[in-house]
């Protein structure tokens, strides 16, 4: 079973501050993987798929990158409506295993 | 437009059976290529994937619940189904059921629905 850990749990950030979260698979995943954005008690939102695609009506100050193991989410400038729990998941066609997230707070 | 929406009851004991179905619309599960999934959220803990249905019946499952967890669809109802054997009350979470296609992410979701397991 693949494995995903997202690290920070919890990030503190300003309002215009770069934001980098990183999430790494305990094996590889090609370029399966996707980032969610929840907001308290929404369904998750895709963001990114294929590890850096933009979804479709996504701000463009969201991007992806990486493949294999190590994968990074990037807010280059992070806004108001930006805080909220950011969620990796690896998506082979057999299972779709989510990182534990990363809570992004106003500092 | 795609929709989906879980329904099943809000309150289990423990060591019941907990069935959950998901109905959704804008989309056939007889099309190739596409699939239903359910995910589940403890309150205040991170997302957790537990099953997925696809078009050709293909079944897969969270490998930690799989012995617990049977997934079926009904093509003609719209519908996908979703039995947890067993619930204790650390299943209490929000369940998710989720469109996607092979190859590609959940792109969308339910709105939930929270079950929570007592005495």
């Amino acid at each position: 079973d693949i494995q995903m850990t997202q690290s920070p749990s919890t990030l503190s950030a300003s309002v215009g501050d770069r934001v980098t979260i990183t999430c790494r698979a305990s094996q590889s995943i090609s370029s399966w993987l996707a980032w969610y954005q929840q907001k308290p008690g929404k369904a998750p939102k895709l963001l990114i798929y294929k590890a850096s695609s933009l979804e479709s009506g996504v701000p463009s100050r969201f991007s992806g990158s990486g493949s294999g193991t190590e994968f990074t989410l990037t807010i280059s400038s992070l806004q108001p409506d930006d805080f909220a729990t950011y969620y990796c998941q690896q998506y082979n066609s057999y299972s779709g295993t989510f990182g534990g997230g990363t809570k992004v707070e106003i500092k | 437009q795609i929709t989906l929406k879980e329904s099943g009851p809000t309150l289990v004991k423990p060591t019941q059976t907990l069935t959950l179905t998901c109905t959704f619309s804008g989309f056939s599960l007889s099309t190739s290529g596409v699939g239903v999934g359910w995910i589940r959220q403890p309150p205040g803990k991170a997302l957790e994937w537990l099953a997925l249905i696809y078009w050709n019946d293909d079944k897969r499952y969270s490998p930690s619940l799989k012995s617990r967890l049977t997934i079926t669809k009904d093509t003609s109802k719209n519908q996908v189904v979703l039995t947890m054997t067993n619930m204790d009350p650390v299943d209490t979470a929000t369940y998710y059921c989720a469109h996607r296609r092979k190859g590609d992410p959940i792109d969308y979701w339910g709105q939930g629905t929270l079950v929570t397991v007592s005495s």
